[in-house]
């Protein structure tokens, strides 16, 4: 089973649409994160949720909106896609509780690469 | 002060050969450091990490040195070998819900 699965793989659409990645953990984790890795292979966290509550939001446009249904769920809604969206996203998580996510192992999904022609 | 600096972008070794890659960090208040290590087309996935009360750490070929008043730390993979080529990246936990990554560093492992 995979631990951390994300939907879709590719997602390849026009400027200006809204698009969703879907992300889910079978870890049994309180703590869910969304990453972007740009072209340079740059690694930045994006938010971070603990037990479905918006813990950080590290000064993403607007047009990017998390929700948690559950803690087995993070998805991410990006409104009115623009050219510098295009990035491999990846969604992680790691087990929390009480320490904060501090000194945790961070299990990362395969990734969403998104292209915006 | 939430940066963690890198280097070299990029690497190439000889099998057998030992890489090195190094980083450095400014905020005192970081205190847990992975490195994480990933193939093209995966997510990355922890390779082995360490608190600053060890100078050192190892695992089987992958070792982290640790010096704290540098505030320094690198990663050294002994016998490199061609199935090591992947980029990697260290990390650094400046608090809680937050990782801090450096800019990755492509290794190339020559057969």
């Amino acid at each position: 089973d995979t631990a951390v699965s994300q939907t879709p793989k590719y997602l390849v659409t026009q400027m200006g649409n809204d698009k969703s990645i879907k992300c889910e953990q079978n870890l049994g984790h309180d703590t869910m994160y969304w990453y972007k890795q740009d072209s340079k292979k740059f690694l930045k966290i994006m938010f971070s949720y603990n037990n479905k509550e918006l813990i950080i939001n590290e000064t993403v446009p607007n047009r990017f909106s998390p929700k948690s249904p559950d803690k087995a769920h993070l998805n991410l809604h990006i409104n009115s896609l623009e050219l510098g969206d295009s990035a491999v996203y990846f969604c992680a998580s790691s087990r929390s509780g009480t320490s904060g996510g501090f000194g945790e192992t961070q299990y990362f999904g395969p990734g969403t690469r998104l292209l915006v022609l | 002060q939430q940066q963690v600096k890198q280097s070299p972008q990029s690497l190439i070794v000889q099998k057998g050969g030992i890489s090195i890659i190094n980083c450095a960090y400014e905020n005192t208040a970081f205190d847990y450091f992975p490195w994480y290590q990933q193939f093209p087309g995966k997510g990355p996935a922890l390779l082995i990490a360490i608190r600053p009360d060890v100078s050192e750490k190892k695992e089987g070929r992958f070792t982290i040195s640790f010096n704290k008043s540098a505030k320094q730390f690198s990663l050294h993979i002994m016998d490199s070998q061609p199935g090591d080529s992947a980029t990697y990246f260290c990390a650094a936990n400046p608090g809680t819900y937050k990782y801090i990554f450096g800019t990755g560093t492509r290794l190339k492992v020559l057969a």
